[in-house]
C-alpha cells in the first residue's frame, strides 16, 4: 500500500512562478524524501528531511515537514520549464530500515 | 564517484518465458540494493530488499526472483512471465547507514506480450 500520498495529482503552472506539492503520510517516520523523475527515466534524490527538521531548503526548493499533521511540502520557486516532471516523497518508517514506500506522484507542467 | 548500471533498457518478451534483469554499482562497498516496480501513472512498488550478499527480502508476494551473487551486483528473474508482470523496473542502492538517499538506475521497460 501507499504510504505518501501527493496532491495536487497534476499541477500546470506559468514558467517564473512557484510551485506547491503536498504529500501527506500515516505511519511515524526517521525521515522523508522527495524524488524528482523525468518521463520514462529513473528518480532523482532531490531533499531529505529527518523527522526532527521542520523545514530544509535547496537551491529553489524548499521541504517542510509537520509529523503532527502527518504531512510535508515541496515548493519550488521560480519554476522554469526543465522543472516539468513528476515529483514523488518517499517516507522511511521507523523501523523501517531504509526501505522508502514512495506515493503516486505529482505531475508538473511548467509553461512557457 | 558512485554510479549504477541497469540492463537491459527495453525488452518485449512473451508469456511464459524467462526474464533477467541485472543492475551494478560502482564506486561502493556494500551498498543496501533494491528493485522497485512503477505501473503506467502510478508510484514506486518495492519488489526487493538486500543488505549484503545473499540476503534478499522479498517484499510482496509474487512471479519473480531477486539474487546477490557479488556485493554490488542484483539481479531480478523469473522463470515464467505473465501479462500482468509488464512495467518499469528500477534498480536502486543506497549506502549502510540508517538514514541515506536511494539512488536509482535508469530503469528497464519490460512489455509482456
Amino acid at each position: 500500500s501507499q504510504q505518501g500520498e501527493e496532491d495536487p495529482q497534476a499541477l500546470s503552472i506559468q514558467e517564473g512562478e512557484n510551485a506547491t506539492m503536498n504529500c501527506s503520510y500515516k505511519t511515524s517516520i526517521n525521515n522523508l524524501q522527495w524524488y524528482r523523475q523525468n518521463s520514462g527515466r529513473g528518480l532523482v534524490h532531490l531533499i531529505l528531511i529527518r523527522s526532527n527538521e521542520r523545514e530544509k531548503h535547496s537551491g529553489r526548493l524548499r521541504v517542510t515537514l509537520d509529523t503532527s499533521k502527518k504531512s510535508s511540502s515541496l515548493l519550488i520557486t521560480a519554476s522554469r520549464a526543465a522543472d516539468t516532471a513528476s515529483y514523488f516523497c518517499a517516507t522511511d518508517r521507523t523501523g523501517g530500515g531504509n526501505k522508502l514506500t514512495f506515493g503516486t506522484g505529482t505531475q508538473l507542467k511548467v509553461e512557457l | 564517484s558512485q554510479t549504477i548500471h541497469q540492463w537491459p533498457a527495453t525488452l518485449v518478451q512473451p508469456v511464459g518465458s524467462p526474464l533477467s534483469l541485472e543492475c551494478t554499482v560502482e564506486g561502493t562497498s556494500n551498498p543496501n540494493l533494491y528493485w522497485y516496480r512503477q505501473a503506467a501513472g502510478r508510484g514506486l512498488q518495492l519488489l526487493f530488499y538486500s543488505v549484503g550478499i545473499g540476503q534478499i527480502s522479498s517484499e510482496v508476494p509474487q512471479n519473480l526472483s531477486a539474487s546477490r551473487p557479488q556485493d554490488r551486483q542484483f539481479i531480478l528473474s523469473s522463470k515464467k512471465l505473465l501479462l500482468s508482470d509488464s512495467g518499469f523496473y528500477l534498480c536502486a542502492w543506497s549506502s549502510d547507514r540508517a538514514v541515506s538517499p536511494i539512488y536509482f538506475g535508469e530503469g528497464s521497460w519490460l512489455t509482456v506480450v
